[in-house]
């Protein structure tokens, strides 16, 4: 089955440094990822969408120039948190699509804590 | 826009009850319809996802659904629970398109009691 792999899969960074988060794809090419954020005892909110080789889209809400995502490759994505505040502790999922636009694989997650 | 509501959001049971959770959605096209399992501090597991045929779909760990189109509704059950299903169940849609994006409902907390 489709696998999709992230790292680090937790991180503790103090509040005002950059964290970035990595997404593979690591059996399929992915050409759209999503980024999703949950916050405890919460459901999974889209942040974001980005294709390969071109800008992120994201969604009401979420800041761009906050959140980076970068889709350098077909197996990669990566998420980047500026400046990090301790209310941007979360967790970060991001899936992964290949030719099929009716399924996304996620991932498993990066637990994120900001002091 | 899609949304999906989940209504219950927390559910109590005790062992060998029987489950079933709503889940609507709001779409009027052709949607892909998925549950989503997380365990207790784990990462989100597929259970069954429904595209199209046979409206009544199976998954995993004895799960299955029930694909209503006329309710806008896809319904999980479960005929016998056991206290490993407590967890968190997400209900989840896509539109059926090159611009689709899964989008979860807020989730139901299953408590199951030994």
């Amino acid at each position: 089955g489709a696998v999709v792999s992230q790292h680090p899969s937790w991180v503790i960074c103090k509040s005002g440094t950059s964290v970035k988060i990595e997404c593979r794809s690591l059996d399929f090419q992915a050409t759209t990822m999503f980024w999703y954020r949950q916050f405890p005892k919460q459901s999974l909110m889209l942040m974001a969408t980005s294709n390969e080789g071109s800008k992120a889209t994201y969604e009401q809400g979420v800041e761009k120039d906050k959140f980076l995502i970068n889709h350098a490759s077909l197996t990669l994505s990566t998420l980047t948190v500026t400046s990090a505040h301790p209310e941007d502790s979360s967790f970060y999922i991001c899936s992964a699509r290949g030719t099929s636009v009716r399924e996304q694989f996620f991932g498993p997650g990066t637990r994120l804590t900001v002091l | 826009a899609q949304s999906v509501s989940q209504h219950n959001h927390h559910v109590i049971l005790s062992e060998a009850a029987s489950l079933e959770l709503g889940c609507n959605y709001s779409y009027g096209g052709t949607v892909n319809l998925f549950w989503y399992v997380q365990y207790p501090g784990q990462h989100l597991q597929l259970l069954l996802k429904y595209f199209s045929g046979d409206p009544l779909v199976k998954g995993i760990k004895g799960f299955e659904a029930e694909f209503i189109k006329s309710k806008f509704s896809f319904n999980l059950r479960k005929p016998s629970v056991q206290w490993s299903d407590t967890a968190e169940y997400f209900c989840a849609v896509n539109k059926d398109s090159s611009a689709s994006k899964i989008i979860f409902g807020s989730g139901t907390r299953l408590s199951i009691r030994p």
